[in-house]
């Protein structure tokens, strides 16, 4: 069935390195991917989102890039800082209000 | 602006208690969602509403009602609740022509059933 999937559990980064994390989906139908930062003991909250007409969207900080040929999203984090700890989640929407599907989600850890 | 608020933050039921999970937004958000969080797993979207007097059920359903009576509050309710129903459960809303576009999340309601 439709998935969207991360490659790597858990993410440990200097504070001041680059972050990258990854996000792959399965349904080609998708045409609207959200990146969301989830802190401990909060809900999800909006990072940067990206249409299946691009292939790259930057934010303050962030950077998402959509590779359609080989459904691979990712989130570019720059100059982590110990806020930036949280856990991410990608999701994509093929269309609907009930068809956003998130992913299990990658925890980065930023250590000093 | 408050946001999306929901009480309360933590629960405790026994199996076969009912309970409503209460949801409330400040923003005039047409469009109102329930989504459960498991622990190794993404969140997945038990009803919605795009308004007052208008829900439907989304991926994971059974076990939960839902209404909307007014825009403000989207209350969930279960009716017999069951183990496999111990969860974190965050409800969320936006503006109905952005859809799941940009939702606001609440802080969650940790339910746990004995």
């Amino acid at each position: 069935g439709e998935s969207v999937g991360l490659h790597l559990p858990t993410l440990s980064v200097q504070e001041g390195d680059n972050s990258i994390i990854n996000c792959a989906y399965s349904n080609s139908a998708s045409d609207y991917f959200i990146w969301y930062k989830q802190e401990s003991g909060k809900g999800p909250q909006f990072i940067i989102d990206i249409r299946s007409n691009m292939d790259k969207r930057q934010g303050q900080r962030v950077t998402v890039l959509l590779n359609k040929t080989v459904k691979h999203l990712s989130l570019q984090i720059a100059a982590t800082q110990p806020g930036d700890s949280a856990v991410y989640f990608c999701a994509e929407n093929s269309g609907g209000y009930n068809k956003l599907i998130f992913g299990a989600g990658t925890r980065l850890a930023v250590h000093p | 602006n408050a946001g999306v608020t929901q009480t309360p933050k933590f629960q405790v039921l026994k199996t076969g208690q009912s309970m409503t999970l209460q949801c409330a937004q400040d923003m005039n958000h047409e469009y109102m969602s329930w989504y459960r969080q498991d622990p190794g797993m993404g969140l997945r979207l038990i009803h919605y509403s795009v308004g007052a007097g208008i829900t439907d059920q989304g991926e994971v359903p059974n076990g939960y009602n839902v209404s909307r009576s007014t825009t403000e509050d989207f209350p969930l309710r279960l009716l017999s609740a069951a183990p496999s129903q111990t969860s974190v459960y965050f409800c969320a809303s936006s503006y109905v022509d952005r859809g799941v576009d940009e939702q606001f999340f609440g802080p969650g309601t940790r339910l746990t059933v004995l």
